[in-house]
C-alpha cells in the first residue's frame, strides 16, 4: 500500500529559529494536506496543496508541493512557543479509488524552547 | 472548535466489556470517519461512511463494529477488546468522501484503555 514518509520524527528548536518538516512518497500524489495536533489535542487542518510546484503561505508557515508531486514540505519561520505540536502530512494517491483513504505520515513532533 | 463532538473523552474497559463510542458532527458534512491513533504510529483509518453508507473498511478486526444511523451521528461499538487496542480513537467528518480530498474535521477523541 501507499506509504508517506515524514522526517524528522522529532525537532527541538530555540524560539526564533526556523523549522522544516518533509513528507515523501514513492508514488505520485493527487494532493497533500497538512494538519497540526497540539499536545493533548486533535489534528486540525492547515492547508491542502493540489498543483505541481504549488507554494502557499499562512503567516509564518510556508507549504510546498514538489514538481513531481511526490514530496512536500512545511517551513515555519521564526518559531514561537505556540507552534509546539505534531505536524502531519496526509496524502491521496493519484489515480486511487479508495474513497476517503488519506494516508498519514508519522508526524514531526516540534518542541520550542523559550 | 466544536463542530465534531465525541463522547466519552476517556474510557477504561476490561477485555470482556461491551462499550460504545459516540460521535456527532454539526457541520452538515456527508462523510464521517473513525481513525485510530497509537503512540509512535501514523493515524490509521478504520472506517469511512458516506451518507450513512459504509464505503471503506480498512481490514479492522470484527471486535470493532461501526454504526452510522444518519449523516450526523457515528458510533463505534467495542466488544472483547485486547490491551493492544488501547489508543486514542478519533472521529472526523468532511464535506464529501472522494479522492479529491475535502479537509477532515476531527473531534477531540476518546482515550481508550483496555485492561
Amino acid at each position: 500500500g501507499q506509504q508517506v514518509m515524514q522526517i524528522p520524527q522529532y525537532q527541538h528548536v530555540q524560539e526564533g529559529e526556523d523549522f522544516t518538516t518533509y513528507c515523501n512518497s514513492s508514488t505520485t500524489l493527487s494532493n497533500i494536506q497538512w494538519y497540526k495536533q497540539r499536545p493533548g489535542g486533535h489534528p486540525v487542518f492547515l492547508i491542502q496543496l493540489v498543483k505541481s510546484g504549488e507554494v502557499k503561505k499562512q503567516k509564518r508557515l510556508t507549504f510546498q508541493f514538489g514538481e513531481a508531486k511526490k514530496n512536500s514540505s512545511l517551513h515555519i519561520t521564526a518559531t514561537q512557543t505556540t507552534d509546539v505540536g505534531t505536524y502531519f502530512c496526509a496524502a491521496f494517491n493519484a489515480g486511487g479509488t479508495s474513497y476517503g483513504k488519506l494516508t498519514f505520515g508519522q508526524g514531526t513532533i516540534l518542541t520550542v524552547h523559550p | 472548535e466544536t463542530g465534531v463532538t465525541q463522547t466519552p473523552r476517556h474510557l477504561v474497559m476490561g477485555m470482556t466489556n461491551k462499550k460504545s463510542l459516540k460521535c456527532e458532527q454539526h457541520l452538515g458534512h456527508n462523510a464521517m470517519y473513525w481513525y485510530k491513533q497509537s503512540a509512535k504510529k501514523p493515524l490509521e483509518l478504520m472506517f469511512v461512511y458516506s451518507l450513512e453508507e459504509r464505503v471503506e473498511n480498512n481490514s479492522v478486526p470484527s471486535r470493532f463494529s461501526p454504526e452510522c444511523p444518519n449523516s450526523s451521528h457515528l458510533f463505534l461499538h467495542l466488544h472483547t477488546l485486547q490491551p493492544e487496542d488501547s489508543a486514542l480513537y478519533l472521529c472526523a467528518s468532511s464535506q464529501e468522501v472522494t479522492p479529491a480530498g475535502s479537509p477532515l474535521h476531527f473531534g477531540n477523541g476518546t482515550r481508550l484503555t483496555v485492561t
